[in-house]
């Protein structure tokens, strides 16, 4: 089965660039949405496709993705950034949604 | 307001069973493939079923297939999750989640608050 592999957690100080990975197999190759959940919430699509934003998020969150690396990025972090973060695909091959294990985000 | 709404979580026995709804209002659930995923406590996301708009395909995670049964009464702007043979590990927030909305046929794009199941003697 499909694995999405993510860091437990990164830690950054207010108005900095976090960074959050999420590798895969070949991950480049699918369409890769990453979504925030904030404690006692549900999650809120935060990416779609690779590199697109929701209305409603801010220009401060953007996505790429490479071969076997997606990123999510945020740039010049605030406080309410604080969440956790996970990725997810499509698995063609055993027709299930797979999610990466999330990453907490810590603002310092 | 564009919301899901899920019910029928509780406290169950291990090898019980447990039917879970999901209402939809402000659209018109017919129109959108729909899925489960659930939360363990202190866990992760983890994607546990989907249908599709028309009601086939279905599919299953390999930790519920089996036990588990997806379908949808569009009539009724409902999806629901028949959950049998129940085990501790299924215990977790139950959320009912929109595929294929505003930003595409892929993506999740709106999330119930979720019901709580637990298992347990």
């Amino acid at each position: 089965s499909y694995v999405l592999t993510q860091p437990p957690s990164v830690s950054v100080a207010p108005g900095t660039t976090a960074r959050m990975s999420c590798g895969g197999n070949n991950i480049g190759s699918k369409a890769v949405h990453w979504y925030q959940q904030k404690p006692g919430q549900a999650p809120v699509l935060v990416i779609y496709y690779d590199t697109n934003r929701p209305s409603g998020i801010p220009e401060r969150f953007s996505g790429s993705s490479s071969r076997d690396t997606a990123t999510l990025t945020i740039n010049r972090v605030e406080a309410g950034d604080e969440a956790d973060y996970y990725c997810q695909v499509w698995d063609y091959s055993t027709e299930h949604w797979v999610f990466g294990g999330g990453t907490r985000l810590s603002v310092l | 307001d564009v919301q899901l709404v899920e019910s029928g979580g509780g406290l169950v026995q291990p090898g019980g069973s447990l039917r879970l709804s999901c209402v939809a209002s402000g659209f018109s659930l017919s129109d959108y493939e729909m899925n489960w995923v659930r939360q363990a406590p202190g866990k992760g996301l983890e994607w546990v079923s989907y249908i599709r708009s028309s009601g086939s395909p279905v599919y299953y995670a390999d930790s519920v297939r089996g036990r588990f049964s997806i379908a949808r009464d569009n009539a009724r702007n409902s999806v629901h999750l028949q959950m049998s043979t129940l085990r501790v590990d299924d215990t977790a927030v139950y959320y009912c989640v929109r595929e294929g909305g505003t930003y595409g046929n892929d993506t999740f794009d709106l999330w119930g608050d979720g019901t709580l199941v637990t298992v347990s003697s």
